[in-house]
């Protein structure tokens, strides 16, 4: 069975800072999406980013941008230029390729506070 | 439009109650999701249905009763609850050419 893991449960950083959010999974499979939602206050998940495994270029989406490490299943998320709307809790998701109805399993979350 | 939309936004029952919770969708996704969420906890997955037809079912209490009466439309019919089920439910549908499942804000259910 598939897994994630978000080892940072609460990060900060200063607004125009950077900062990476760490997510590592586990699975056999060698085709499968990783995604990234963040859930604000607001309470709606909201997706930042998504990549393709069998893509070896990593997604940006605008301040957003993944570190793809297929060998080490590892996806960490980096937000530039961070702001204020940035401040949410962010979940990273597997997805497989292979039957089971697009489910997403996901991480524990982390935390976000973007400080002014 | 990459809408999905919950009503009501928040709800109070008692543990006698029957309420039910809606979700629509208007992308035309044939596959639609029933998600609990508690406090600082990722969301997780209830039941889903594909093509107006439940495919999973997440070993839900049978107090949660979902239903798909066309393909825009999910409910979740609540009866008999407990306080623990006190949550945030989301609905979800995927579709489209990058197949991405889009939530809806979610209904606040509180039992008391």
């Amino acid at each position: 069975a598939q897994t994630v893991t978000q080892s940072q449960p609460e990060m900060s950083v200063q607004e125009a800072e950077t900062v990476t959010l760490s997510c590592t999974y586990d699975t056999s499979e060698s085709d499968y999406y990783l995604f990234w939602y963040k859930q604000p206050p607001s309470r709606q998940m909201i997706l930042v980013i998504r990549q393709e495994a069998y893509k070896q270029q990593n997604a940006t989406e605008n301040r957003f941008s993944v570190n793809f490490q297929k060998a080490a299943k590892s996806f960490s998320l980096k937000i530039s230029d961070s702001q204020l709307g940035d401040a949410a809790m962010y979940f990273c998701a597997y997805r497989s390729l292979s039957g089971g109805y697009n489910k997403l399993i996901f991480g524990a979350g982390t935390r976000l506070a973007v400080h002014p | 439009d990459t809408e999905v939309t919950q009503t009501p936004k928040h709800l109070v029952m008692g543990m006698t109650n029957k309420k039910s919770l809606k979700c629509e969708q208007h992308m035309g996704h044939r596959a639609m999701y029933w998600y609990k969420q508690k406090a600082k906890k990722p969301p997780e997955l209830m039941f889903v249905y594909s093509y107006e037809k439940l495919s999973i079912n997440e070993s839900v209490p049978s107090r949660f009763s979902p239903e798909c009466p066309n393909s825009s439309l999910l409910n979740l019919h609540l009866h008999a609850l407990q306080p623990e089920d006190s949550a945030l439910y989301l609905c979800a549908s995927i579709g489209g050419a990058k197949n991405i499942q889009y939530f809806g804000a979610g209904t606040r259910l509180s039992v008391l």
